[in-house]
């Protein structure tokens, strides 16, 4: 079974600032999908960035990039120019890239604060 | 982007009655949809896999006899909390999943969550 470690319970960093969420997963399987979720205040789940784990190149989405390294198992998020509206829960999660297993397999979350 | 709602976004009700939850893909159709749990300060947990037209596939430790689902159509499933007990008393999400288009892969969306409260 597939196991997502996120070692950071709690993260803070100065708005305008660079924070980087740590996130770690144990896998037998050679192909796969790594997701970074946002969870708010509202508790509404919205996808931040994605990485399929055949592509070496790091995945980005305007102020958020990831470090993938797939021999570590590692998948970290860099959130650059920190904003307030940044303030959230932060799920790593992890997907079988086979077909018809779409679960997600989620770590146990990072709460990030930002700090004006 | 895809939208998914839930309803009723938070619900009360006594030990004992069973409350019926809505997941609904506004505008797309979805083969399969997913049920989570999530308790205060905690990580979603996956109870179940549902999939239109069959039954459902529940999580190891899921009773599949307290925790009906019932995925109709490919824009509809429901939760079923039979007998609740204030231990039920838990945010549930769900989420579905859209086809992936032009060779892309499929994503999976989340609806904003019920709050049930079991007195």
């Amino acid at each position: 079974a597939q196991t997502v470690t996120q070692s950071q319970p709690e993260m803070s960093v100065q708005e305008a600032e660079t924070v980087t969420l740590s996130c770690t997963y144990d896998t037998s399987e050679s192909d796969y999908y790594l997701f970074w979720y946002k969870q708010p205040p509202s508790r509404q789940m919205i996808l931040v960035i994605r990485q399929e784990a055949y592509k070496q190149q790091n995945a980005t989405e305007n102020r958020f990039s990831v470090n993938f390294q797939k021999a570590a198992k590692s998948f970290s998020l860099k959130i650059s120019d920190s904003q307030l509206g940044d303030a959230a829960m932060y799920f790593c999660a992890y997907r079988s890239a086979d077909f018809g297993n779409e679960k997600l397999t989620f770590g146990t979350g990072t709460r990030l604060t930002i700090i004006p | 982007g895809a939208v998914v709602s839930q309803h009723p976004s938070w619900v009360i009700c006594k030990s004992g009655t069973s409350v019926k939850i809505e997941c609904r893909s506004l505008d797309f159709q979805a083969t399969t949809m997913f049920w989570y749990r999530q308790f205060p300060k905690q990580s979603l947990m996956l109870m179940a896999t549902s999939n239109e037209g069959s039954k459902a596939t529940y999580e190891q430790g899921v009773e599949k006899d307290k925790f009906l689902i019932n995925h109709a159509s490919l824009t509809l499933s429901t939760l079923t909390v039979t007998s609740a007990h204030p231990e039920d008393s838990s945010f549930y999400i769900c989420s579905a999943t859209r086809p992936g288009l032009a060779g892309k892969t499929d994503t999976q969306y989340f609806g904003p969550g019920t709050r049930l409260t079991v007195l």
